[in-house]
């Protein structure tokens, strides 16, 4: 069974400050693994994607995430936080035998001034 | 790329009326994607087509609710005799797919107020 867990529902930092939204995924074989950022009435933008090249994914906005099979963690970072990085954020995988995409629950990122 | 595009943006209705609601995904893309998104969730599943066959169907999806994709472009998303419970957001996303599956692109949702 596919599932994936993001462990944090809310983070908050202060502007200028590191980020860490954690996610684990329970898949069989070698997912893709994707993380969205989604803005107030808005869709879902993708940040990055994981499908099974450098385990180290750059996004976009400075976002990075690293894939680590040996702890299936997905784990979304950023080395310091904007006002405009304020959101909701989702980690999706994507079974290797599958077409359909499975979400998190979200994790609601808080930028302090 | 004009991206995915949903029509309405928003739609209040009173219970017990039918509403449709349209999604215009990027032209190049065959695979079209419904989700349900209640606050403070993640979208979930609930149906979709690659070109004009819908492939599968969440048990979400119950008998008041149907979808289509004629041409195999725009599609359609109907729900018949709406309950308290259709309130939600109702997202469109799609992709190209090759023999392998790309991301999804998201259209900003059609939020939907049932009275």
């Amino acid at each position: 069974a596919q599932s994936v867990t993001q462990l944090d529902s809310h983070v908050s930092v202060s502007e200028g400050t590191p980020v860490l939204l954690r996610c684990n995924y329970s898949s069989s074989y070698s997912p893709s693994l994707f993380w969205y950022v989604q803005h107030p009435n808005k869709g879902l933008q993708l940040l990055l994607k994981y499908t099974s090249a450098a385990t180290l994914v750059k996004g976009i906005n400075g976002f990075e995430a690293e894939f680590k099979k040996s702890e299936t963690s997905f784990h979304l970072t950023k080395p310091s936080a904007h006002m405009s990085d304020a959101a909701e954020y989702f980690c999706v995988v994507l079974p290797w035998t599958g077409n359909q995409f499975y979400f998190g629950t979200g994790t609601s990122l808080t930028v302090i001034p | 790329d004009t991206g995915v595009s949903q029509n309405p943006r928003h739609k209040i209705t009173k219970r017990g009326q039918n509403v449709t609601f349209r999604c215009d995904p990027i032209s190049e893309h065959n695979r079209l994607y419904w989700y349900r998104q209640t606050l403070g969730q993640g979208p979930e599943f609930l149906t979709y087509f690659q070109n004009e066959a819908q492939l599968e169907k969440s048990r979400l999806l119950s008998d008041r609710f149907s979808a289509e994709r004629p041409k195999g472009s725009f599609s359609t998303l109907e729900i018949q005799r709406t309950e308290q419970g259709d309130s939600a957001m109702y997202l469109c996303a799609s992709s190209l797919w090759e023999g392998s599956n790309q991301p999804q692109h998201f259209g900003d949702g059609t939020r939907l107020s049932i009275l």
